[in-house]
This record gives C-alpha cells, sequence and structure tokens, in this order.
C-alpha cells in the first residue's frame, strides 16, 4: 500500500456540488498538505494542518475547508463546487525532523467540474 | 511577484546535451532549497537538495546563491529518461510549508 493514499483518483462533478476528497497516510506523519497544481502554475497550498487540532489556510484556500479527522486522516472539501477549481490535487505529509523534511506525496486526484 | 520563479520552458533538446534551468526566490527567509521532478501528471519526488557549496548526484548539479536568491540545476549528458517538468522548490522554516515554482518541462529527442 502507498505510503499516502488519495481517494478517488479521478472525479467528474457537476458545478455546485458537494465533493470531499480524502487523503491518509501510513507514515506517522503530525503535517500534512494539500495542494492544486493548474498547468503552467505549479503546485499552490490550499491548507495545512500541522497536528489534529491545528489547521491553517493556504494560499487559496477561498471555496476549500478541510477536516483533520484523525493524525491519518486530513479531507479537502469543495462546498460548493465551480468550473474554475478543476485541477490536479495533491495531498502531502511531512516529518521536519527527518532528512529534507520527509515530504511524502500522494498520486494525486484528478478533478473535472463541468 | 511569485514567491518563486523559474525560466519558462519547455526545454527540447537532444540527447547528449547539457541543459540548465534557473530559479529565483523572494523570500530572504527561506530556509532550504531543492529541487523536483515531475513525470506528466504523476506526484512530485524529490531529485536533490541544494546548498550553497553546491552539490552533484550523478550527471545532476544543483547550486544555491543566497545573495542573489538564485537556485540553478544543471543536467548534463541527458537522457531519454530525463524527459519531466522540473521544479524549483523552496521550504519556508517561519510556517513550515514548501512553495513550489511553476515548474520547466524538459523534453529529451533522441
Amino acid at each position: 500500500d502507498a505510503d499516502v493514499t488519495q481517494t478517488p483518483r479521478n472525479r467528474i462533478t457537476k458545478t455546485g456540488k458537494r465533493i470531499m476528497l480524502e487523503c491518509s497516510q501510513t507514515k506517522g506523519h503530525d503535517r500534512m498538505y494539500w495542494y492544486r497544481q493548474d498547468p503552467g502554475l505549479g503546485l499552490r497550498l490550499i491548507y495545512y494542518s500541522f497536528d489534529v487540532k491545528d489547521i491553517n489556510k493556504g494560499e487559496i484556500s477561498d471555496g476549500y475547508s478541510v477536516s483533520r479527522q484523525a493524525q491519518a486522516k486530513f479531507s479537502l472539501s469543495l462546498e460548493s463546487a465551480i468550473p474554475n477549481q478543476t485541477a490536479l490535487y495533491f495531498c502531502a505529509t511531512s516529518d521536519p525532523r527527518t532528512l529534507n523534511y520527509g515530504y511524502t506525496f500522494g498520486s494525486g486526484t484528478r478533478l473535472t467540474v463541468v | 511577484r511569485k514567491e518563486v520563479e523559474q525560466d519558462p520552458g519547455p526545454f527540447n533538446v537532444p540527447e547528449g546535451a547539457t541543459v540548465a534551468f534557473n530559479c529565483t526566490y523572494s523570500n530572504s527567509a527561506s530556509q532550504s532549497f531543492f529541487w523536483y521532478r515531475q513525470d506528466c501528471r504523476k506526484e512530485p519526488k524529490l531529485l536533490m537538495s541544494v546548498y550553497s557549496s553546491g552539490n552533484e548526484d550523478g550527471r545532476f548539479t544543483a547550486q544555491l546563491n543566497r545573495a542573489s536568491q538564485y537556485i540553478s540545476l544543471l543536467i548534463r549528458d541527458s537522457k531519454l529518461s530525463d524527459s519531466a517538468t522540473y521544479l524549483c522548490v523552496v521550504y519556508l522554516n517561519q510556517g513550515g510549508k514548501l512553495i513550489f515554482g511553476q515548474g520547466t518541462e524538459l523534453s529529451v529527442k533522441p
């Protein structure tokens, strides 16, 4: 099994629908992140969490919310999906005590909003 | 201004060529620096860290100039398998997060 698992891998949804992207990890890391990637824009940080009781906004949090249900689980929700939220979404974990901060990415969720 | 800016791509080079990527960052408090590689729409993977003294890993050489806030990656003797997008990444200790450049696409042709 992958260290960081994202579900679903692909999703097509309609404008206005609520959708949840899920992320679970077996790394035992406290820190978890949600990024989105658009062509030509690299990865941009949506939300991050340093432990179960800690949630922080990233640079593009508008239109998104998150829930850290446990150390191993970090979910991203789009309350009312819109077409410009069509993107590739990555979840990541890290441990700042390890070499290179131990960043591990999930395989991504490709979301299309029609 | 973007916090991390890279050369616009794509770079199309023949096998065996040497190619250099450049990157600048705006936050002087940036703590650590990396190059990540991303294959087509897959997750980014760490290629190498970047140190002020310069560091080399086989055909790859990375360099950091803190005074100029400039990072580079040199790939020698390019292989077809080097074709990918290369992401310049800085780690901000304040906030504990990675900031990504927009990526530079490399295509190595036979």
